[in-house]
């Protein structure tokens, strides 16, 4: 079955603009996470969706946002962009919260 | 606050050897335990969990084991070979009408040949 798929795969943005990725479920997966990377701060968990719900969010600024849509699938909203905003931006699905499934991320500059 | 603590934050062995990695958590509430193996240029990759309601799992070569009590879990890689050679990260979540995933800051193993 198809995994998780995420678009773009790379972003170049300037600092001030602000920028919507997007993520698509495993079909079925009602659950879906974001999560920042970077080699300073690791994994950091951004916000779980469930059934067009946010659950939970982490302790990211005002200005990372997120929504999901009927079909489960999720975007991630980052505004007013800066250059710690760098980095790799995952997101996983599963049916329930447990046994996340990663897609291969976006990666964004802000320049 | 919510911390995953994971070390060694590197370690290096001798293919068919083992490879133990080991993970504090400080949220008693926590009650899930992934794994996660991520290669270079792609997303984490689940290779094992645990609940809380278990000690210990064991799927062929990996196994982990939880401590509940004193809020460790470990990750046990036996007869290492060299595309077991990647960074693995350990997680602690709770089911909490929703799930919020702490990641450890990660372990890179390399295994040679």
């Amino acid at each position: 079955k198809a995994g998780v798929t995420q678009t773009p795969r790379y972003l170049i943005k300037t600092r001030g603009q602000q920028v919507t990725l997007s993520c698509s479920p495993i079909s079925g997966h009602r659950s879906v996470s974001w999560y920042q990377q970077t080699p300073g701060q690791g994994l950091q968990f951004l916000f779980e969706y469930f059934s067009e719900t946010q659950r939970n969010k982490g302790n990211f600024p005002g200005r990372f946002s997120g929504r999901q849509f009927s079909n489960s699938r999720s975007e991630m909203n980052v505004s007013t962009l800066e250059l710690g905003d760098s980095a790799l931006y995952l997101c996983a699905s599963s049916v329930d919260g447990y046994g996340y499934t990663f897609g291969s991320g976006t990666r964004l500059t802000v320049v | 606050g919510e911390n995953v603590e994971q070390h060694p934050s590197t370690l290096s062995v001798q293919e068919g050897d083992s490879a133990v990695i080991k993970c504090t958590y400080s949220d008693s509430a926590s009650n899930y335990f992934p794994w996660y193996k991520q290669e270079l240029g792609k997303g984490p990759q689940l290779i094992i969990d645990i609940r809380s309601n278990v000690g210990e799992k064991k799927d062929q070569r990996i196994a982990v084991t939880l401590n509940k009590t004193a809020k460790h879990f470990s990750l046990h890689i036996t007869e290492t070979q060299p595309e077991d050679s990647a960074v693995y990260f350990c997680a602690a979540s709770k089911d909490s009408g929703g799930f919020k995933t702490i990641f450890g800051a990660g372990t890179r193993l390399f295994v040679k040949a």
